[in-house]
């Protein structure tokens, strides 16, 4: 089983559109949650952390669940410029395979 | 601005030659980190070096070998070049901080091996 599992999509959403991404990991003594965004021919750059008590920063809110050994990602009224590859990281360097994002008009 | 730089944008090498990939950050970050990402399997983490003349094996290092000589610099060296490892390359660096560490990232080098 892979350490850290995504949904690679792709998911296309329309503009305005509320939409979510999971990924899963399975080494429960984890202790540090990331989601980078990476754009087409670009390296990948952080989006946000993901504490325990969740986190929120504009239309992103990043949610940890230990329980069930998960983070999430939801994005609020997409916009065109959301489209990108979303990759999770655990541990700082075990990068989960990515979920492709396009938004359309 | 942190800014990690890579040697090579694009290489193609031939299959047995010996090939090196370097990689230089200007921030002084005591971590390195090498990354190979094909399309359907993410980054996959091939080693990392948390100071001077330290390594360890990440996830994939067969094949691979890396020098770490100063603290700016990380090399990846491929002992004998091989057909499956074409690929995209990523160097990263961080700081070594408690807690959770935010990686940079450079632009990559795309490998072709013939």
């Amino acid at each position: 089983r892979k350490e850290v599992e995504q949904d690679p999509g792709p998911f296309n959403v329309p503009e305005g559109a509320t939409v979510a991404f999971n990924c899963t990991y399975s080494n429960s003594a984890s202790q540090s949650f990331f989601w980078y965004r990476q754009d087409c021919r670009k390296e990948p750059k952080l989006l946000m952390s993901v504490y325990s008590s969740g986190n929120e920063d504009g239309r992103f809110t990043a949610q940890l669940n230990r329980a069930s050994q998960y983070i999430s990602l939801l994005i609020r009224d997409s916009k065109l410029s959301d489209s990108a590859t979303y990759l999770c990281v655990v541990n700082d360097m075990r990068f989960g395979a990515g979920t492709r994002l396009t938004v359309k008009p | 601005d942190v800014k990690v730089t890579q040697s090579s944008r694009y290489l193609v090498k031939r299959t047995g030659e010996k090939v090196f990939l370097e990689c230089v950050q200007d921030m002084d970050h005591e971590n390195m980190f090498w990354y190979r990402q094909d399309p359907g399997l993410g980054l996959r983490l091939i080693y990392f070096s948390y100071d001077v003349k330290m390594k360890e094996k990440g996830d994939i290092p067969e094949g691979y070998s890396v020098s770490r000589e100063k603290k700016e610099r990380f090399s990846l060296i491929l002992e004998s070049a091989s057909t499956n490892q074409t690929s995209m390359y990523l160097c990263a660096s961080s700081p070594m901080s408690r807690g959770g560490n935010e990686q940079f990232f450079g632009p990559g080098t795309r490998l072709t091996v013939l």
